[in-house]
């Protein structure tokens, strides 16, 4: 079965720096939700788009932007980026009707130098 | 707001030994609850979920979480654990405006021993 999509797995970027993540969800998966993850750390939710729309925020810096695009591919834009900035981030999507469950990309690992 | 407390950091069991994890969870209403479990450097894979009905409920890999709403509590368990499933495993609970964004505790690393 189809999973969800992360690109690229891994990414090194210099402070100040911008890097954009991008997240391809499941076939007919309506909804994204980002999360980042620090080293150690439990998931921390970012924020989420369902049909195009942002649909919740949780802790995203304002340098962080992110959108929902047509065909539902979500990218996560990062500017200025910090050493703290450092972490995997992990997309999830949901379909119609279910979108109580979340399914989980492998994650894009981001290592700000 | 909704949150969830795994109480234990680690845990180690005997290879062929049960399992259980706890989660205690904090939340107003009836929770939406999850359990995922991660290997080091990959991603989350959901083991079971609650949403309501029959408080026991069966998840992927043979493990099972029981719901039980008079101690707030969520807890994952295995009757015989395998060396496979060493790993960090995540309770969570549906939060945020929409209700579906997901509170994570801080995980529990397991570790088996032969």
């Amino acid at each position: 079965a189809a999973g969800v999509i992360q690109s690229p797995r891994h990414l090194i970027k210099e402070k100040r720096e911008t890097a954009t993540l991008k997240c391809y969800p499941i076939p007919r998966h309506d909804t994204v939700y980002w999360y980042q993850q620090g080293p150690g750390q439990d998931p921390q939710f970012l924020i989420s788009f369902y049909e195009k729309m942002q649909s919740d925020k949780g802790s995203i810096p304002d340098r962080f932007s992110a959108q929902q695009f047509s065909d539902y591919h979500s990218e996560l834009n990062m500017s200025s980026l910090e050493l703290g900035d450092s972490a995997l981030y992990f997309c999830a999507s949901s379909s119609p009707g279910l979108t109580d469950t979340q399914y989980f990309g492998p994650g894009t690992r981001l290592t700000v130098l | 707001a909704q949150s969830v407390t795994q109480p234990d950091i680690h845990i180690t069991v005997s290879e062929g030994a049960s399992l259980e994890l706890r989660c205690n969870y904090s939340y107003g209403a009836t929770p939406y609850l999850f359990w995922y479990v991660q290997s080091p450097g990959q991603g989350l894979q959901l083991l079971l979920k609650y949403f309501s009905g029959d408080t026991l409920v069966q998840g992927i890999k043979g493990f099972e979480a029981e719901f039980k709403r008079s101690q707030s509590s969520f807890n994952l368990r295995k009757p015989s654990v395998h060396w496979s499933d060493a790993a960090e495993y995540f309770c969570a609970v549906g939060a945020g405006d929409s209700g579906y964004a997901l509170n994570f505790g801080k995980g529990t690393s397991l570790l088996v021993t032969p």
